[in-house]
């Protein structure tokens, strides 16, 4: 089964600053490869994913993350924080395959805060 | 944009009542889930369903059924609430195809009393 570990459950950035997110997974074959962000009495919205092709993925408010396979890991980044930034990111993977079966594993968690 | 709906966003029960979670998609998508999330703990399956009338279980099955009868409503349904089944539930969908992003509704906050 796969399994997604998000190091540091809490980071803490100065507004300005570079944030750097990490995901690493198990799985030997390439999963598909996504990050979410999940505001305060919030669902989940979509940052980005990889799936094929290019290994930097650019998403939305001005975050990217790099597809590493010999590392087995996506983290993630934005060089200048802001703090609309504060919010709780979660990585995911998904199986390769067909249908309807692929389902997502989830990292814990990192809660992102950012300071003046 | 796709649009996923919970019916409630907070939600106060009892132990023992048999407690309804709905969930509405407007997008036709085959595939829809529920999870749990807890802190430290991150998003854990409970149960998917790829077709109407068709689930499988997820991670965490036990205490918990679905049920979906048209496409775009998916429903959780606790047999008997527990105290720990407080939580925030989130409900999902996504096209057929594996490399398709889920899109989430809002959640709703359970507490069991």
């Amino acid at each position: 089964a796969q399994s997604v570990t998000q190091l540091g459950s809490h980071v803490s950035v100065s507004e300005g600053a570079l944030v750097l997110l990490r995901c690493n997974y198990s799985s030997s074959v390439p999963p598909y490869l996504f990050w979410y962000v999940q505001y305060p009495n919030q669902g989940l919205q979509l940052l980005l994913k990889y799936t094929t092709g290019a290994t930097l993925v650019k998403g939305i408010n001005g975050f990217e993350a790099e597809f590493k396979k010999s590392e087995t890991s996506f983290h993630l980044t934005k060089p200048s924080a802001h703090m609309s930034d504060a919010a709780e990111y979660f990585c995911a993977v998904s199986d390769r395959g067909t249908g309807g079966g692929n389902k997502l594993t989830f990292g814990t968690g990192t809660q992102l805060k950012v300071e003046l | 944009d796709v649009k996923v709906t919970q019916s409630s966003r907070y939600l106060v029960k009892r132990t023992g009542e048999k407690v309804f979670l709905e969930c509405v998609q407007d997008m036709d998508h085959e595939n829809m889930f529920w999870y749990r999330q807890d802190p430290g703990l991150g998003l854990r399956l409970i149960y998917f369903s790829y077709d109407v009338k068709m689930k499988e279980k997820g991670d965490i099955p036990e205490g918990y059924s679905v049920s979906r009868e048209k496409k775009e409503r998916f429903s959780l349904i606790l047999e008997s609430a527990s105290t720990n089944q407080t939580s925030m539930y989130l409900c999902a969908s996504r096209p057929g195809q594996g490399y398709q992003p889920q899109h989430f509704g809002d959640g709703t906050r359970l507490s069991i009393l």
